[in-house]
């Protein structure tokens, strides 16, 4: 049973336009949200994380969005670029216990 | 800061033979080291927890006897994947944190390839 869910595999975005990335996840105890960037053939990346108590956290080009009715969380890059392309991950936890990961969805943005 | 490395980044190896799989934390002392597998397409799944110089916690379903880890120092721990089968092949990634699982620093991954 997937804790957390990406449901789109892929995405496809012009260059100065908006990406925007959706995470579903089912346990409501989870409080903490990350968000993971990922190369081929490299580690992921830590981009950017929300606690459960707030539903917006910006860092730049990038903000999280949190719906905890909803149970959804959303990663908006804009404006996006050609180097944002890469693989990302939604993670959750719960009290500090072990990350649980999406399977990812795959950006492509194009120039 | 806060770099970590794995060794080697790529092995091939035969049925039935052991690897060892390395991932050391390079400008930092990590009291936390986790392992983490990934098959294409799909989440990273998390192996084990390890703490220094204390026996590593193992994920339900992971054999703990087939996936040996050790982590003796705090900036050095390593995954042995013996008797390794085909079904092993997979891509490992491990994970340091100093204080908090919230901050884990990712190591650049492993391919394992079994013949």
């Amino acid at each position: 049973d997937q804790q957390v869910k990406q449901n789109s595999p892929s995405l496809s975005v012009q260059e100065g336009r908006i990406s925007i990335l959706n995470c579903d996840y089912t346990n409501s105890m989870f409080d903490y949200f990350l968000w993971y960037k990922k190369y081929p053939a490299e580690g992921p990346t830590f981009l950017i994380s929300i606690s459960s108590i707030k539903d917006k956290n910006e860092d730049g080009r990038f903000t999280v969005f949190l719906n905890k009715s909803a149970k959804h969380l959303s990663l908006h890059i804009v404006p996006s670029q050609p180097g944002d392309s890469a693989v990302y991950f939604c993670a959750a936890t719960q009290a500090g216990t072990a990350l649980i990961f999406g399977k990812g969805t795959t950006l492509s943005v194009s120039s | 800061g806060a770099v970590v490395s794995q060794h080697p980044s790529w092995v091939i190896c035969k049925s039935g033979t052991s690897v060892k799989i390395e991932c050391r934390s390079l400008d930092f002392q990590a009291t936390t080291m986790f392992w983490y597998r990934q098959f294409p397409k799909q989440s990273l799944m998390l192996m084990a927890t390890s703490n220094e110089g204390s026996k590593a916690t193992y994920e339900q379903g992971v054999e703990k006897d087939k996936f040996l880890i050790n982590h003796a120092s705090l900036t050095l721990s390593t995954l042995t994947v013996t008797s390794a089968h085909p079904e092993d092949s997979s891509f490992y990634i491990c994970s340091a944190s100093v204080s908090s699982l919230y901050e884990q620093y990712f190591g650049p991954g492993t391919r394992l390839t079994v013949t």
